[in-house]
Order: structure tokens, then C-alpha cells, then sequence
């Protein structure tokens, strides 16, 4: 079974600075799907950014981008010029492939404050 | 376009009694999966709902269980609640395109259960 770990339970980031959340996993799988999502007090559950496993360019959106190290199975979120916005509950998740495995496994989940 | 919707927003019970949420997917998709999150940590997958019918399933003992219906609309129901019950309950909805393809899931805004 895979598992995702979520090591920081908290973290900090000053206004306009840039933050690093950390998640590594357990898989014997070769092809997979990773995903961070946002979780704002508003509990609604948004995707942030995703990266497939078999494509070595690691994903960016906009001021959000990962560092992808398949072989090391990490799997960062890096957050530039930090917005009030950006505070959240960040869960990095891992979903298999095939399709008895469509379904989400969560870390526990990482608490980001944005300083002002 | 609406999005997934879940109802009711809260819930309260007592110890024993039976509940039932539901949850209505994302215009175009088929599936519908269910999530559990306790206070504080990440969530879990309880099953998973196509065609009709439970495709795949967590951790989770009988007392939880579903329904799809034709529109797609799914219900979670637990019957015997117990205290450890209490959580967000979130849906999620798919579109199940088939094996190794990106089926992303979009979340609804959760149901909270408290149980007393």
C-alpha cells in the first residue's frame, strides 16, 4: 500500500518570501500522479498543482512549483512571493494509475501561516 | 457550472443514531468517491462509487456505506455513530476516462458530522 508522510506540521513564511513544504512517499509502482492541494479555513478542497510521475520536468503553476526526485520518492512544493492568500492546510497526495487504484492517499498535512 | 455540491453543510447526532449525506457531481463527471477527514489531519478514502456501484473501498467497517443513483448523485450513509465518527466528510467526483489517464477528482465543500 502506498503511504504519503508530511513532516512539517507547521510552517512560516514572511510576506513575499518564498516557502518550501516537504512530502516523500512509499510506492512500487513506476507510474503515478502527485498532487498538492490547499485547504483554506473554507474547508473546500483546491488543486494546486500536479506532476506525472513518468515526466521528468517538474510541474510549475504560476508562483507554485515541486521538485520532483522520483528516485528519492520527494516530492516539495516551493511557494514564491507568499500571499496573505496562501494561507492554508497543504496536503501533498498520491493517486495510482490504474483504475482500482483512483483514489486519493493524503499525507496528514502541513499548517502555513503567512506573516504580514 | 456547478461545481460539487454536498448537503447539509453540518450535522449533529448522538451516539447510536444513523446519518445520511449527499453529495451531487461535478457537471460531465461519473464518479464519486468519499473522504473522511478527523480534525487535524489528512483525509482518508472510505469507497469509491461507478455505475452504480461501490468499485472500491478503505479501511472503513460496514457501518459505512453508499449509493449512486442514475443522475450520478451519490449518498454516504453510517449507521450506530459512534464519537470517533465526527469529521469532515468531503466528496469528490471524476470522470472515470479509463487506466493511466489523469482523472482528476474535484472536491466538494464537506459535510461536518458531529457526533455526540
Amino acid at each position: 500500500a502506498q503511504t504519503v508522510t508530511q513532516s512539517q506540521p507547521e510552517m512560516s513564511v514572511q510576506e513575499a518570501e518564498t516557502v518550501t513544504l516537504s512530502c516523500t512517499y512509499d510506492t512500487s509502482e513506476s507510474d503515478y500522479y502527485l498532487f498538492w492541494y490547499k485547504q483554506p479555513p473554507s474547508r473546500q478542497m483546491i488543486l494546486v498543482i500536479r506532476q506525472e510521475a513518468y515526466k521528468q520536468q517538474n510541474a510549475t503553476e504560476n508562483r507554485f512549483s515541486v521538485n520532483f526526485q522520483k528516485a528519492a520518492k520527494s516530492f516539495s512544493l516551493k511557494i514564491s512571493d507568499s500571499q496573505l492568500g496562501d494561507a492554508a492546510m497543504y496536503f501533498c497526495a498520491y493517486r495510482s494509475p490504474t483504475l482500482d487504484g483512483n483514489k486519493l492517499v493524503f499525507g496528514a498535512g502541513t499548517i502555513l501561516r503567512v506573516k504580514s | 457550472d456547478a461545481g460539487v455540491t454536498q448537503s447539509p453543510t453540518h450535522l449533529i447526532k448522538t451516539r447510536g443514531q444513523q446519518v445520511t449525506l449527499r453529495c451531487s457531481p461535478k457537471s460531465g463527471h461519473d464518479t464519486v468517491s468519499w473522504y473522511q477527514q478527523a480534525l487535524g489531519q489528512g483525509p482518508q478514502f472510505i469507497f469509491q462509487y461507478y455505475e452504480e456501484e461501490e468499485r472500491q473501498r478503505g479501511n472503513f467497517p460496514d457501518r459505512f456505506s453508499g449509493h449512486q443513483f442514475p443522475n450520478y448523485s451519490s449518498e454516504l450513509n453510517v449507521n450506530a455513530l459512534l464519537l470517533g465518527d465526527s469529521a469532515l466528510y468531503l466528496c469528490a467526483s471524476s470522470f472515470l476516462q479509463g487506466a493511466y489517464t489523469d482523472n482528476e477528482q474535484f472536491f466538494g465543500p464537506g459535510t461536518r458530522l458531529t457526533v455526540l
